[in-house]
């Protein structure tokens, strides 16, 4: 496509439940990279992928937080048992490398958890 | 690990005034990129500086790498509530495999 899609925009659910955000890049970028961000706040990097591997995760908040991505593009952002802090907008970016790339980023995933 | 920051972290300003935004790092970085999300949306990239000392500008926003390539700015001439939004810069980490780290942003009001 011609930009960085995710998938949903909103998504409502309860605490306790599981979440899966889709992020799917710009044809031909290898770099893939999750943050979030909460209202009024900067980015937090959460994890990125240079291919299908994932050399940093280091910013994945806790281990109910879980990413891959299959055929160095589709990524899936899993969030399992889904906490009231978790409520933010997600956001995926993709470029064409590591370095010296500029990142482009998609609309978000708005999480809103009840 | 490296750190970026920016000041200010809010910058209220007159409509027509100039100001300038500022972005340190506590590494040497090999490149900065500067990008702007508006209220509502998604960060976007504004432009890429390389060089130590490079100026680039972009109608009224002028972007400035220091000679030690440690540090950055951005200065906005007559301001317009179009500029209203968050400026982030970013740089390389040697240490992350040069992944981007990104400063916390300075979120820019305009009063008509």
């Amino acid at each position: 496509g011609a930009g960085v899609s995710q998938s949903p925009s909103n998504k409502v659910t309860e605490k306790g439940k599981d979440v899966e955000l889709r992020c799917d890049p710009i044809s031909g970028h290898t770099a893939l990279y999750w943050y979030r961000q909460s209202l009024g706040q900067g980015l937090e990097f959460l994890i990125y992928f240079q291919g299908n591997s994932a050399p940093d995760k280091s910013g994945l908040p806790s281990d109910r937080f879980s990413a891959e991505r299959t055929g160095g593009s589709v990524s899936t952002l899993t969030i399992q048992r889904t906490q009231q802090e978790d409520s933010a907008v997600y956001l995926c970016a993709s470029s064409l490398g590591v370095v010296n790339k500029p990142q482009h980023f998609g609309d978000g995933t708005r999480l809103s958890i009840l | 690990g490296q750190q970026v920051m920016q000041i200010p972290q809010y910058q209220h300003v007159q409509e027509g005034e100039d100001f300038t935004t500022y972005c340190n790092s506590s590494t040497t970085l090999s490149n900065i990129q500067w990008y702007k999300q508006r209220p509502g949306g998604h960060p976007v990239f504004l432009i890429q500086l390389v060089k130590s000392g490079e100026v680039k500008k972009q109608k009224r926003l002028t972007f400035q790498f220091g000679e030690a390539k440690k540090n950055s700015s951005l200065h906005i001439t007559a301001t317009q509530t179009t500029d209203v939004g968050t400026y982030f810069c970013a740089g390389p980490s040697k240490a992350a495999g040069n992944k981007l780290t990104f400063g916390g942003g300075t979120r820019v009001l305009v009063k008509p």
